[in-house]
């Protein structure tokens, strides 16, 4: 079985842009968590989705937002984008069990 | 609400010596525990997973740890280290049984084996 995968792996964009991320999850998986790592705040969950659904969220600003496709690929993003939203964004996948399988990460630098 | 404590943020170690990584949590509800791997410019691996039974469990690559309820701790070790085990170690809880997934997160324990 094909991995969780994430698109694009690098991204650079300036202060004020707006930035979309992708996740694909394991097949036949239909939750998918997005995660934020920095150095600072280190790793923060920030939603999940589940059959399309928004099941939880953290405590982020509403410029981030999320949905999920029917397919259970999944789409991040970031609104007016700040210096501070540089991170690894890092999306996981499960069944709905208590195991989450990470992607790579998406590398995003605001500048 | 939940919180993760490692008290090391890095350990250095020699090759083949034993290792323990430290974490403690807090919660008012009943948790799952987690520990993760990180290598560098990749995403997280799971090591192993405490649900419920044995306190005592084994994960991946040799390594294990032990819930310790009592002292909310959850350890990691292992007797005898690589290399190759360098990398960042996370903690991890999340709800028992809610339905809800999401992970808290340590801040994470830099382990460098040295040869």
């Amino acid at each position: 079985k094909a991995g969780v995968t994430q698109t694009p792996r690098y991204l650079i964009k300036t202060r004020g842009q707006q930035v979309t991320l992708s996740c694909s999850p394991i097949s036949g998986h239909r939750s998918v968590s997005w995660y934020q790592q920095t150095p600072g705040q280190g790793l923060q969950f920030l939603f999940e989705y589940f059959s399309e659904t928004q099941r939880n969220k953290g405590n982020f600003p509403g410029r981030f937002s999320g949905r999920q496709f029917s397919n259970s690929r999944s789409e991040m993003n970031v609104s007016t984008l700040e210096l501070g939203d540089s991170a690894l964004y890092l999306c996981a996948s499960s069944t709905g069990g208590d195991e989450q399988f990470f992607g790579p990460g998406t590398r995003l630098t605001v500048l | 609400a939940q919180s993760v404590t490692q008290l090391d943020s890095q350990v250095p170690v020699f090759e083949e010596a034993p290792v323990e990584l430290r974490c403690n949590y807090s919660s008012s509800v009943s948790v799952y525990l987690f520990w993760y791997v990180q290598y560098p410019n990749q995403g997280l691996q799971l090591l192993l997973k405490y649900l419920s039974g044995s306190t005592l469990v084994k994960g991946i690559n040799g390594f294990e740890a032990e819930f310790n309820k009592s002292q909310t701790s959850f350890h990691l070790r292992k007797p005898s280290v690589h290399i190759s085990d360098t990398a960042e170690y996370f903690c991890a809880v999340s709800d028992l049984g809610t339905g809800r997934r999401a992970l808290t997160f340590g801040s994470g324990t830099r382990l460098q084996v040295q040869p």
